[in-house]
C-alpha cells in the first residue's frame, strides 16, 4: 500500500527567507501533484510531475520530482505572506485502477 | 468552465440520519472520487469509481457507501451519520491518466 509523507507538517518563516518542503513516497508512481489549499477552501493545483528529474516553476514556489528517490520537493523563494497556505503533495498509485493518495499537508505560516 | 459541483456547502445533521452528499462533475471525467479531510490527517480517500456502476473502496470505506449512476454524478451516502463523521467532504474527478484532476469546493458536515 502506498504511504505519502510530508515534512515538516508544520512551517513557520519569516518573509524573505527560503524553506523546502518534502514529499516521500513509499512506492513507485510515474505521477505526482502539488495542491495549495487555503482556509475553508478547496484545492488549487499548483505542479503536475510526469518524470525523474521533472522541475516546475511558478512564481516563489519551485517543485522537483526524483522518482529513484521517490522524493518531491517544493521549495520557496523569497517567502510573502500570501503564500501562507497548506501544501499537499499526492501522488498516483497504480494497481487494478489507479487512485490519489495524499499527503499529510504542511501547514505554511509566513509572518512579516 | 470546468466544473465538479457538490450539492452542499454546510450540512447539520442527527446522528443515525442517512445523508446524502451530492458531486457533479460537466468534464465527461471518467475518474471520480470522494476524500474526506480531517486536521491533522490530510486527506483520506473514501471511495472512488472509474466507470459508470464501477466502484472501489478506499483507505477508509466503512460507514459509508457510494453511488455512480450516470458519468457525472458520483454520490457519497452516510447509510447512520456518527459524530466521527463529522469533516469537511471533497468531491474530485479526473480523467484515467490524470492529466488533470478537479477539486470541487467541498462539503463541511457536522453531525450532532
Amino acid at each position: 500500500e502506498l504511504k505519502v509523507e510530508q515534512n515538516p507538517l508544520f512551517l513557520s518563516m519569516q518573509e524573505g527567507k527560503n524553506y523546502t518542503i518534502y514529499c516521500n513516497y513509499s512506492t513507485t508512481s510515474d505521477r505526482l501533484y502539488w495542491y495549495r489549499q487555503d482556509p475553508g477552501k478547496s484545492l488549487e493545483s499548483l505542479f503536475v510531475l510526469l518524470s525523474n528529474g521533472a522541475v516546475k516553476q511558478e512564481g516563489r514556489l519551485m517543485a522537483s520530482l526524483d522518482t529513484k528517490a521517490r522524493l518531491s520537493t517544493l521549495h520557496i523563494t523569497a517567502a510573502v505572506h500570501d503564500l501562507s497556505a497548506t501544501y499537499f503533495c499526492a501522488v498516483v498509485y497504480g494497481g487494478a485502477t489507479n487512485k490519489l493518495i495524499f499527503g499529510t499537508g504542511t501547514l505554511l505560516a509566513v509572518q512579516p | 468552465d470546468v466544473k465538479v459541483t457538490q450539492s452542499s456547502r454546510y450540512l447539520v445533521k442527527r446522528t443515525g440520519e442517512k445523508v446524502f452528499l451530492e458531486c457533479v462533475q460537466d468534464m465527461d471525467h471518467e475518474n471520480m472520487f470522494w476524500y474526506r479531510q480531517d486536521p491533522g490527517l490530510g486527506l483520506r480517500l473514501i471511495y472512488f469509481s472509474y466507470d459508470v456502476k464501477m466502484k472501489e473502496k478506499g483507505d477508509i470505506p466503512e460507514g459509508y457507501s457510494v453511488s455512480r449512476e450516470k458519468k457525472e454524478r458520483f454520490s457519497l451516502i452516510l447509510e447512520s451519520a456518527s459524530t466521527n463523521q463529522t469533516s469537511m467532504y471533497l468531491c474530485a474527478s479526473s480523467s484515467p491518466i490524470f492529466e488533470k484532476l478537479f477539486f470541487g469546493s467541498g462539503t463541511q458536515l457536522s453531525v450532532l
